[in-house]
């Protein structure tokens, strides 16, 4: 699976839209994009993923480059409650591979 | 939909006994399960795939005999900690992704973890 890389830490102010980049350049044709995000002392989530195209549903969006060597997380109206490490994580469309996660970004939604 | 759930969330034991976690799909089958450990300030790591009617296969680094993965039936994976010690105490997550793909690239979907103490 390709490998991604992500800021380690960003702030966002609170009902202001969160940015998250995660850069991908090795990403193969087959391979998803998947975002998850772990609050504190909770299992992951999963907020959305894609293949090429820009995804959008009730919790964010995700914007692909046409290269597909990038994208990134969008938080439409971030709340304090969206306080998270949240990872960019790809892999090829088969249930029987897992994923790996790496440092992911902290995000650190402000008053 | 795509409810992961584990049981316990939380538990504390003695050095030297056994603690068995469970992980459950709830609404969905799948064949094969994905164990994590997670220490503080740390990442996932990923321990071992757990694969209906066959045996885990573990990561490089990961006793086996350690720890057991059991994966009966399509809705439900163990892990027990054998021999548990002080080590051991860390957060392990489980992960599941449906037979039954709903969607290109349906991803995986977490259960809420237990967190284990040994003292």
């Amino acid at each position: 699976d390709a490998k991604t890389t992500q800021p380690p830490s960003m702030d966002c102010a609170e009902g202001r839209a969160a940015n998250l980049p995660c850069n991908h350049s090795t990403i193969s044709g087959n391979e998803y994009v998947y975002w998850y995000r772990q609050i504190h002392s909770q299992g992951p989530q999963y907020i959305i993923h894609g293949l090429k195209n820009n995804e959008t549903n009730e919790m964010a969006s995700l914007i692909i480059t046409e290269d597909r060597k990038s994208s990134t997380l969008i938080l439409p109206h971030a709340t304090l409650r969206d306080t998270a490490v949240y990872y960019c994580i790809v892999r090829v469309d088969n249930a029987g591979n897992m994923l790996t996660f790496g440092g992911g970004t902290r995000l650190m939604v402000k008053p | 939909g795509a409810v992961v759930s584990q049981h316990p969330s939380r538990v504390i034991c003695k050095s030297g006994t056994s603690v068995k976690i469970e992980c459950r799909s709830l609404d969905f089958q799948a064949t094969t399960m994905f164990w994590y450990r997670q220490f503080p300030k740390q990442s996932l790591m990923l321990m071992a795939t757990s694969n209906e009617g066959s045996k885990a296969t573990y990561e490089q680094g990961v006793e086996k005999d350690k720890f057991l993965i059991n994966h009966a039936s399509l809705t439900l994976s163990t892990l027990t900690v054998t021999s548990a010690h002080p080590e051991d105490s860390s957060f392990y997550i489980c992960s599941a992704t449906p037979i039954s793909r709903r969607v290109a690239g349906d991803p995986q979907y977490f259960g809420p973890g237990t967190r284990l103490l040994v003292l």
